[in-house]
C-alpha cells in the first residue's frame, strides 16, 4: 500500500515569513495529491491539492508544488498570519483505490 | 449547502459499555470513511462504503468494531465493550465516486465525535 512521510512534525515561524511542508510517497502510480488543513477541535478541511498532469498549483498564499520523479509535493504558505496556525496533513491514494493514506501531520505555529 | 455532521459531539463512557457514533454524510455523496484519530497522532483509515458494494473493513483494529450504512446516507459505527485504549476523535468523511474530471478522491470530514473511555 501507499506509504506517506511528512517532515517536519512541528514547525515554528514568524508573522509574515514562509512554511514549507515537504512529503514523500511510495506509490509511482499516485496521481492525486491534497492537503488538509485540522484547526483545534475541528475535522481536516481540504486547503489545496493537485493532479499528477501538473506540476505546481497556487491560491492566494498557499501553492502545492509535486515532483513526481522525486515522489514527493510540498505545501509552501507565504506572509503566514496567526489563522494559519494549525495541524497539516498531506496524503496520497492508493494506486486503483479511492481510500487516502495520510501523513502524521505538521503542527504550524506562526508567531505575531 | 450542509456539510458533512457527526453526533454526539463528545461521548464519555465507561470502560466495558458500548458505543454508537453517527455521520450524517453530504447529500449525494456515494463513498463513506471512518477514520480514528488519537491524541496528536494522524488519521488512522478504519472502514469505507461505496455506494451498494461490500463495505471495505481492512482497517478495523478489532471485531468490536463495527458499522453500518444505510443506502447512501447515515453511517453508525459502534464500539463494543469498549477499552480505554478506544479513546480518540472518531472522524468521519464523505465524498462523489466521479468528479468534473474523473475519479473524486476529494474527502470532506465532519467535526468528529471525541470519545473518553473512563
Amino acid at each position: 500500500g501507499e506509504n506517506v512521510e511528512q517532515h517536519p512534525s512541528t514547525l515554528s515561524v514568524q508573522e509574515g515569513d514562509s512554511a514549507v511542508i515537504k512529503c514523500t510517497y511510495s506509490d509511482s502510480a499516485s496521481n492525486y495529491f491534497p492537503w488538509y488543513k485540522q484547526e483545534l477541535g475541528k475535522g481536516p478541511q481540504l486547503i489545496i491539492d493537485i493532479r499528477s498532469n501538473v506540476g505546481e498549483k497556487k491560491d492566494q498564499r498557499i501553492a502545492v508544488t509535486l515532483n513526481k520523479t522525486a515522489k514527493h509535493f510540498s505545501l509552501h504558505i507565504t506572509e503566514t498570519q496567526p489563522e494559519d496556525s494549525a495541524v497539516y496533513f498531506c496524503a496520497a491514494p492508493r494506486s486503483n483505490d479511492y481510500k487516502l493514506s495520510f501523513g502524521a501531520g505538521t503542527t504550524v505555529t506562526v508567531r505575531a | 449547502g450542509a456539510g458533512v455532521s457527526q453526533s454526539p459531539s463528545n461521548k464519555v463512557t465507561e470502560k466495558g459499555k458500548d458505543v454508537e457514533l453517527r455521520c450524517d454524510p453530504i447529500s449525494g455523496h456515494t463513498a463513506l470513511y471512518w477514520y480514528r484519530q488519537r491524541l496528536g497522532q494522524g488519521l488512522e483509515f478504519l472502514i469505507y462504503f461505496q455506494g451498494n458494494s461490500a463495505p471495505d473493513k481492512s482497517g478495523l483494529p478489532s471485531d468490536r468494531f463495527s458499522a453500518e450504512r444505510t443506502g447512501e446516507s447515515v453511517s453508525t459505527l459502534t464500539i463494543q465493550r469498549t477499552q480505554q485504549e478506544d479513546s480518540a476523535v472518531y472522524l468521519c468523511a464523505s465524498s462523489l465516486k466521479f468528479g468534473a474530471s474523473g475519479p473524486s478522491y476529494e474527502q470532506y470530514f465532519g467535526p468528529g465525535t471525541r470519545l473518553t473511555v473512563t
